[in-house]
Formats: structure tokens, C-alpha cells, sequence
């Protein structure tokens, strides 16, 4: 099915550990974007690409990096893992930016103890 | 980027009929507005988007006055399964240029559907 598949589902990290969050989507969207969202919280943009080898900071970039080297995947990577970034990751991605709407994945709950 | 306002929660009985309302007084000119469904442990579920007066989709209909400092997403005859949090979102979708559209979600609008 057409869509934006993120995996691990879920994940719990030590402290200082790193891992990379996955995302891909098969609909050939050229904008593709991270948030995470924590509880009574709406979402917050960490890192978001328009295209292939092109990205740029959102709101919350500091712990993470991101790369685009397909359209496809849109990966998220966290350097090294802290308790402040417990929360639910979710990828997007929209044709034409946002004109006809987002496609988002069904997340990624991350746990740091 | 506009920032909006909405309700924290909105209570309705089933079989009625909600309209939420949403205020973005500095929208710009090529500002759109989108709404946005979410249901606990999902991601957000594109619902409808619109620029002026009225748009109408098999969920829902977005009512934009002239001045479009406000809309209103109205949900007909809702159902248990429409309790979610609903986001209303203002910006310029094709602005040219890296980093020229961003979502900016706010904390929503919790719907609870009482039967």
C-alpha cells in the first residue's frame, strides 16, 4: 500500500546510545519532514528536506541529523541519546510541499532511560 | 508563519453536528488553511484545506469569511469515531524556496463524541 512507513514502532535506548529512525515513502513526494510530539504537546519539526540531497533545520533540530540522499527514505538520526528525547517521532511527506496535505507515517515511540 | 487559535476541547453528543473554529489573524495573502485529524497512537490524517469561502469534502467542509482571519471545520452528524484532536494549520504551501513551508501544529482541538 502507498504510504509512509516508519520503523522501529518502538525503541528503548540507554543513555548515549544512538540509533537511526527509519522513514520511507513510495508516493514519489518530493517534501519530506520530521516531528516528534510529546505528551499534551502538538507536534514540533525537527528536520524536513524538499528533495534529494537538500534538508534544513525546523523548530527542534539540536540532537538529531538527518540526510536525503534518495526520494524515497528520509532517515533521522540520533547522535547520542537523552532522556529529554522520550517522545513519538513522526515522518511526513507531502507532493508540492504541502498544497494537497501531508502524508504521515503511524510513528516511532521512543523511550531514553 | 500565522499563528492560530483553537479550542483546547469541544464536547458534542453524537448525531450532531460540530464546527470548530480556528483564528489566524495575520494569515498572509497566499496563506492556505488545513486541517488535520488525529487519532491517539496515529499520526496526523489530512481532512480538508482551503484558501476562501467554502470547501466541501465527503468528511468535512471548511467555511472561510472574506477577511479570513478565522474558519470554521465543520464535521456533520458526528460519530464516536470522530473523537480525536483536530489541528488547523495557516501557510503558504508552494512558496519557492528550501524551508518556505513548514507545519506548524499548535496543541489542536480534543473532540470527545458522547454517545
Amino acid at each position: 500500500n502507498a504510504g509512509v512507513t516508519q520503523t522501529p514502532k518502538f525503541q528503548v535506548l540507554k543513555t548515549g546510545q544512538s540509533m537511526t529512525l527509519q522513514c520511507a515513502q513510495d508516493m514519489n513526494h518530493e517534501y519530506m519532514s520530521w516531528y516528534r510530539q510529546d505528551p499534551g504537546m502538538g507536534l514540533r519539526l525537527i528536520h524536513y528536506s524538499v528533495g534529494a540531497g537538500i534538508t534544513d533545520q525546523g523548530e527542534v533540530p539540536n540532537g538529531y541529523n538527518v540526510s536525503r540522499s534518495t526520494t524515497e527514505d528520509f532517515p533521522l538520526r540520533l547522535l547520542s541519546a537523552a532522556p529529554s528525547q522520550t517522545s513519538v517521532y513522526f515522518c511526513a511527506s507531502s507532493y508540492r510541499q504541502g498544497r494537497y496535505g501531508y502524508t504521515f507515517g503511524s510513528g516511532t515511540r521512543l523511550t531514553v532511560v | 508563519l500565522a499563528k492560530t487559535t483553537q479550542p483546547i476541547s469541544m464536547d458534542s453528543y453524537e448525531g450532531q453536528e460540530v464546527n470548530i473554529t480556528c483564528s489566524h489573524n495575520n494569515i498572509a495573502t497566499n496563506d492556505y488553511i488545513t486541517w488535520y485529524q488525529q487519532f491517539p497512537s496515529q499520526g496526523p490524517r489530512f481532512i480538508i484545506q482551503g484558501y476562501k469561502t467554502k470547501v466541501t469534502n465527503e468528511v468535512a467542509s471548511l467555511f472561510i469569511p472574506a477577511d479570513r482571519k478565522s474558519s470554521t471545520l465543520s464535521l456533520p452528524r458526528v460519530s464516536l469515531s470522530d473523537t480525536a484532536v483536530y489541528y488547523c494549520l495557516v501557510g503558504d504551501p508552494v512558496k519557492p524556496g528550501a524551508g518556505s513551508y513548514q507545519l506548524t501544529f499548535g496543541k489542536g482541538t480534543k473532540l470527545s463524541v458522547i454517545p
